[in-house]
């Protein structure tokens, strides 16, 4: 357990709906990461916040964003959802830099 | 473009026998390598590795760093069932915190 915890574990939804991935980082830590993975694509940094605003940004598409709230946790929206959006969704949290401690995941698909 | 390349994508090897993984990267501003074990869900940390030439040493596993050569290798001795999982290697370079992650290489242990 890396002390990362992801709600939902499982999300079914249909295509052109919304969504909304919650994470909770480990006590402490006070950057939080989303990865996207996908069969074909492996692991794919998704965006970075660190004590509340945005540090980095990677593959975002524009119908999703993130936050971070004054408690540290991170919430991801996926908005107008297509089916290729299906995956597992990773948190990950970090004291700063180096090893990040991941979250269990949250399956999304879009049927 | 920063890329991170694993080999090979995947290997089956009996009980006992070593195995060595494989990972290349070609990234600007490089800082550190990281290896991780994903079984069922979450990645796990396994090695963090900053300086060439430095062998990292956990039980069966150990792990190396060639910043000449821009590759790092994982060697599992003395395999076992248990370590069937996709070993992911990943590199943090650059101004941000994100990780840059290879596709993973598939080990499968059979008794």
């Amino acid at each position: 357990d890396s002390g990362v915890t992801q709600t939902p574990k499982h999300l079914i939804t249909a295509t052109g709906q919304r969504v909304t991935l919650r994470c909770s980082p480990r006590s402490g830590d006070l950057s939080v990461y989303w990865y996207q993975q996908s069969l074909d694509q492996g692991l794919q940094f998704l965006i970075q916040y660190y004590n509340g605003e945005e540090r980095a940004k990677g593959n975002i598409l524009e119908r999703f964003s993130a936050q971070q709230f004054p408690d540290l946790h991170s919430e991801l929206n996926l908005s107008s959802l297509e089916l290729g959006d299906s995956a597992l969704y990773f948190c990950a949290s970090s004291v700063a830099t180096g090893n990040q401690y991941f979250g269990p995941g949250t399956r999304l698909t879009v049927t | 473009e920063d890329k991170v390349v694993q080999s090979p994508l995947s290997l089956v090897v009996h009980e006992g026998d070593t195995v060595t993984l494989n990972c290349s990267y070609e990234v600007t501003n490089f800082r550190s390598l990281l290896w991780y074990k994903q079984e069922k869900k979450a990645p796990t940390f396994l090695f963090m590795l900053t300086s060439s030439g430095i062998e990292k040493k956990s039980g069966r596993l150990s792990s190396i760093l060639d910043k000449k050569e821009l590759f790092s290798i994982l060697n599992i001795t003395a395999t076992q069932t248990g370590d069937s999982a996709i070993y992911l290697c990943a590199v943090e370079a650059g101004n941000t915190d994100k990780l840059i992650f290879g596709t993973g290489t598939r080990l499968q242990v059979f008794p």
